[in-house]
């Protein structure tokens, strides 16, 4: 069955530092990936997502590319802040014509705390 | 607009007991999908509903279950619960199309005693 497979954490940077958080992921036909973000105390955000292959998702200074030769979604940010400490989930769906519908397989999550 | 709501949102019970939680999706949206989230097993899919329909089921046992009403609103329910239910139950709405984005509820806490 589908699988996400995602970098373990907990990962500490310090403010204004350079993030990357892996994210592999196994399935059959082309599912879209997804990447949500928990913040403490409340329900998951979606942050970006990618539909297909080489479609690079991006919001809030965070990107990430859908790599389908390398079945990979990592997600990064050139800058850190304080405000991003949060736990950070790697994702994936069916795509369009698919049957899971809202069904998503996540990965187990990363912790990011960002120091000032 | 309003997002998903869910209550309660911090539930205390017995084993044995049995619980129901609430969620309402946000207007438009036909697709109501629960989880569960553990800090062992982390995010799991039970089901989904739409359309009154149950769409889509998880590996969950049968002491799990669900229902989606006219309005789209669902209900989960666990009966004879056990301590390995406790997690957070998070439930998430969508226009139901496949590969769609979902959109979360904060939440409910259920601690089992």
């Amino acid at each position: 069955g589908d699988s996400v497979t995602q970098m373990e954490g907990p990962v500490t940077l310090s403010e204004e530092a350079f993030l990357t958080i892996n994210c592999t992921y196994t399935a059959t036909g082309y599912p879209s990936l997804f990447w949500y973000v928990q913040y403490p105390g409340e329900g998951l955000q979606l942050l970006l997502k990618a539909t297909k292959a080489d479609d690079k998702g991006s919001n809030k200074g965070f990107e990430a590319t859908y790599r389908k030769e390398t079945t990979s979604f990592h997600l990064e940010k050139g800058s850190v802040q304080v405000s991003d400490s949060a736990v950070y989930f790697c994702a994936l769906s069916d795509g369009a014509g698919g049957t899971s519908y809202g069904k998503l397989t996540f990965g187990q999550g990363t912790i990011l705390t960002v120091h000032p | 607009k309003a997002g998903v709501t869910q209550t309660p949102r911090y539930l205390i019970k017995t084993r044995g007991q049995q619980v129901t939680l609430s969620c309402s999706p946000i207007s438009g949206h036909r697709s109501v999908s629960w989880y569960q989230q553990t800090p062992g097993q982390g995010l799991q899919f039970l089901f989904e509903y739409f359309s009154e329909t149950q769409r889509n089921k998880g590996n969950f046992p049968g002491r799990f279950s669900g229902r989606q009403f006219s309005n789209s609103r669902s209900e989960m329910n666990v009966s004879t619960l056990e301590l390995g239910d406790s997690a957070l139950y998070l439930c998430a709405s969508s226009f139901g199309q496949g590969g769609g984005e979902l959109f979360f509820g904060e939440g409910s806490r259920l601690t089992v005693l």
